[in-house]
Formats: C-alpha cells, sequence, structure tokens
C-alpha cells in the first residue's frame, strides 16, 4: 500500500519554507526522500531510519516519527533549485519483503522568484 | 564514473512484440530494482533483486518479468507487451537493501509506449 503524500502541491516565493509529510498505514522500517526534476531520474535526498532521528542536509532536513508512522521533509528558505517533485519512499518494518520500497504519489514544489 | 545505464531510452511497439530494456551498473551494487512512473501514481516498484540469481516481485509485477545473471546487469522483460504498459521505466541499484541507509541510483529511464 502506497504511502500518502501531503500536500499534493506547494506554491513558494524564495526564501520561504515548506514542509511536506508521508505517512504510512503500515509499520516503517526506513524512510526515502527523493527529489526529480522534470524529464530527469529521482535524486537522492536523505534516509531515515526507524529512531526518530532528524538528518538533514543543509537546508533541507527530514525527520521520522516511527509511532506515527510517518515522516516530514523540511525545506527552509527555499530556493529556485528546490523545484521539482518530492517522492518519500518507504520500507516496512517486520516480514520477508525487506526489498521492497513502495513511494507515494509525489509532492510537486514550485519556487518562484 | 559510476552510473547506472538503461537502453534503450526510447522505444515504440506493438501490442504482443516481445522486449527486452536492459540496466546495467558499474558500482559493483547488491541490490537492483525497477520502477515504473505513471502520472499521479509515483514510482511503483516491478521487481527487485538482492543479488545474482535473486528476485522477488514489488507491487506490480503482472506481464513483467527478470533475470539477475550478473551482478552488473538486471535486464526487465515484456513478453507480451500490452498498451497498459505504457510508461516511464526507472532502473535503480544500491549497495545493500532499501532497509539500510544506502543511496539508490536511478537510470535515466526508458520510456515505453505500447501501441
Amino acid at each position: 500500500q502506497q504511502p500518502v503524500q501531503s500536500p499534493q502541491a506547494v506554491i513558494l516565493r524564495e526564501g520561504e519554507d515548506a514542509v511536506i509529510n508521508c505517512s504510512s498505514s503500515k509499520a516503517l522500517y526506513s524512510v526515502h526522500w527523493y527529489r526529480q526534476k522534470h524529464g530527469e531520474a529521482p535524486v537522492f535526498l536523505m534516509i531515515l531510519l526507524k529512531g526518530g532521528e532528524q538528518k538533514g542536509h543543509e537546508k533541507i532536513s527530514a525527520s521520522f516519527n516511527e509511532k506515527k508512522q510517518q515522516s516530514s521533509l523540511y525545506l527552509t528558505a527555499s530556493q529556485l533549485s528546490y523545484s521539482g517533485t518530492y517522492f518519500c519512499g518507504t520500507a516496512n518494518a517486520g516480514g520477508t519483503s525487506y526489498g521492497k520500497l513502495t513511494f507515494g504519489q509525489g509532492t510537486i514544489l514550485t519556487v518562484h522568484p | 564514473e559510476a552510473q547506472v545505464t538503461q537502453n534503450p531510452r526510447y522505444l515504440i511497439t506493438v501490442t504482443g512484440k516481445k522486449l527486452t530494456v536492459t540496466c546495467s551498473q558499474n558500482m559493483n551494487h547488491e541490490y537492483m530494482s525497477w520502477y515504473r512512473q505513471d502520472p499521479g501514481l509515483g514510482l511503483r516498484q516491478i521487481y527487485y533483486s538482492m543479488n545474482v540469481e535473486v528476485t522477488d516481485k514489488g507491487d506490480v509485477p503482472e506481464g513483467y518479468k527478470v533475470s539477475r545473471k550478473e551482478k552488473r546487469n538486471f535486464p526487465l522483460i515484456l513478453e507480451s507487451p500490452s498498451p497498459n504498459q505504457t510508461s516511464l521505466y526507472f532502473c535503480a541499484s544500491s549497495t545493500s537493501t532499501p532497509s539500510s541507509t544506502d543511496t539508490q541510483y536511478f537510470g535515466p529511464g526508458t520510456r515505453l509506449t505500447v501501441l
């Protein structure tokens, strides 16, 4: 079952902040975040393992709440280069399908000057 | 240069004509995976492979076959393509499974149209 991302789309002005959420109905072991620009392949942003550790890379960070089976991606002081579609991918805890990675439907982020 | 390559990049074919999309990685990765991407549905996993001769179904395996005879190659086979398999296909690889912290690297994509 696909994780659910919200919102489906975000429009920002340069310098504004955004939060993208990813929720799963199943217990999660890891959450992956990718960004895809139009016509290109998805590019890795970060991975979070269960444990609730928040990770960051410059002005993009993420958190993972195991109890809520939810992850959030935080983009601060957005730049034009942040525009694209953001996907979360989830690997479930337990079972034998630990090679499976299920992606959400994506969140389209547009940053205007 | 570390990369995942796919061929062909674009393919137009007709219903029922068997085709193979090749995927190759030069990073000595154990894990490889195929995804299809359709508007509004995101990326959906077709098949994945943990290692040579070890493959398993993803979320949408119907109508597809894969093989992993060598570590670097993971071809996607459509024995009898149908129009509902028209999609953008991505191959990806990583050192280990998605349950680890390893980055998954994506190929450039193959746009397939089945008439």
